[in-house]
């Protein structure tokens, strides 16, 4: 079946870590993303991962993959006010050429 | 490179009405891919296509279709407008040879309010 889940609020004190995570059910699916969005605005491809990987780094991002678990985990780390937006964990569903399937979204909010 | 385009970015219009939105992908890509976003049903598919045919679609409405022109732009079009069709049109491009592609980029999308 096709379906994403993710928790819906996080909320986090500037410089921390963030971690954010998603659930999903295709274990055929060959790529896994996360998207950001912040107000009014389009999705803003963040990173994805292959599924035959188990991490991904780049620069302040860690993606984390339990393949077995069918589950995935977005760290953001010295958490910025200016990363205070909606994160979208997505895959490719694997019948579907470039059909991504999204979770609800986690709401990330950052305070002083 | 230019990011991908959608226009217009607001559109007002009232039930019964037809839209069409416009999306132009990033140079090179030959995928666009329509997607809905409401507060209740979160990010939903509308179709595909590439290389000016449809590989796949949705589950909506026969009043959603959409086509892709050989600069690879693309046009959606929604019929007979109902309040429920309110929500933000994004358009993804990715350049795909055949099956998934792993980097899909969205436009700003198109907010369509139905009155």
């Amino acid at each position: 079946g096709e379906d994403v889940e993710q928790s819906l609020f996080l909320s986090v004190r500037e410089g921390d870590s963030s971690v954010i995570n998603c659930t999903y059910t295709d274990s055929s699916s060959t790529y896994l993303y996360w998207y950001k969005q912040e107000p009014g605005a389009g999705l803003q491809l963040l990173t994805y991962i292959f599924s035959n990987m188990d991490m991904k780094q780049d620069q302040r991002l860690t993606v984390l993959l339990n393949k077995k678990d069918k589950h995935l985990s977005l760290r953001i780390a010295d958490t910025q006010t200016g990363d205070s937006a909606i994160y979208f964990c997505a895959e490719i569903f694997s019948g579907g050429y470039n059909k991504l399937i999204f979770g609800a979204g986690t709401r990330l909010a950052v305070h002083p | 490179k230019a990011g991908v385009t959608q226009t217009p970015r607001y559109l007002i219009k009232t039930r019964g009405q037809q839209v069409t939105l416009s999306c132009s992908p990033i140079s090179g890509h030959r995928s666009v891919s329509w997607y809905q976003q409401t507060p209740g049903q979160g990010l939903q598919f509308l179709f595909e296509y590439f290389s000016e045919t449809q590989r796949n679609k949705g589950n909506f409405p026969g009043r959603f279709s959409g086509r892709q022109f050989s600069n690879s732009r693309s046009e959606m079009n929604v019929s007979t407008l109902e309040l429920g069709d309110s929500a933000l049109y994004l358009c993804a491009s990715s350049f795909s040879a055949g099956g998934g592609s792993y980097e899909q980029y969205f436009g700003p999308g198109t907010r369509l309010t139905v009155t």
